[in-house]
């Protein structure tokens, strides 16, 4: 257990359906991430707040978006859903440190988006 | 254009053989991080290498990153199929602190 929840575990929606993931981070945690992974791929990064600010962006697609809480919960919102979309979504969390920055994974939300 | 790639990126090998994953890049990174993810679930740090030629032993997998500091190697002795699963690098590079992902070695390991 690395201390990172995510809910939902499972997601079944339409296209053209709007999202909610949720995430909370370790505790004491700064730092969270956010990433997509498609079947069989490898981590596309989308996003990393930092204590409530967002820090840096990867390939995050303009429908989708994300803050971070002042409790440093955060929320990915995907919306206009596209059968593209699904995939599994994880976040993580850090203490960022400079040269060995470690982070740890939630276990995941798997979305089908039908 | 992927910054770091992971080679091979598919593998499967018979218990009790060796094999050696490969992560390079033309980027310098600070550090030089190893995940494992199983199926269904997110990926586990095994190792962080941070010295320019420094070599980590983790039972029968030994991680070595390069004196450049800019490529990584994974090598499992013996390799058992409690090993199967995806491994990422993950580079943290110098200028920014982002971390960068390779793309993942899939290995299966066949008893």
């Amino acid at each position: 257990d690395s201390g990172v929840t995510q809910t939902p575990k499972h997601l079944i929606t339409a296209t053209g359906q709007r999202v909610t993931l949720r995430c909370s981070p370790r505790s004491g945690d700064l730092s969270v991430y956010w990433y997509q992974q498609s079947l069989d791929q490898g981590l596309q990064f989308l996003i990393q707040y930092y204590n409530g600010e967002e820090r840096a962006k990867g390939n995050i697609l303009e429908r989708f978006s994300a803050q971070q809480f002042p409790d440093l919960h955060s929320e990915l919102n995907l919306s206009s859903l596209e059968l593209g979309d699904s995939a599994l979504y994880f976040c993580a969390s850090s203490v960022p440190g400079g040269s060995t920055d470690t982070q740890y994974f939630g276990p995941g939300t798997r979305l089908t988006v039908l | 254009t992927q910054l770091l790639e992971q080679s091979p990126q598919f593998l499967s090998i018979q218990e009790g053989e060796n094999l050696t994953v490969y992560c390079n890049s033309s980027s310098v990174f600070s550090s030089l991080q190893w995940y494992r993810q199983e199926p269904g679930e997110g990926p586990v740090l095994l190792v962080t290498v941070v010295t320019g030629g420094e070599v980590k032993k983790l039972k029968r997998l030994t991680f070595q990153f390069g004196d450049a500091r800019k490529d990584s190697s994974l090598h499992i002795t013996a390799a058992q199929p409690g090993d199967t699963g995806l491994y990422l690098c993950a580079g943290l590079m110098d200028s920014n602190y982002q971390l960068i992902w390779g793309a993942g070695t899939k290995l299966i390991i066949k008893p």
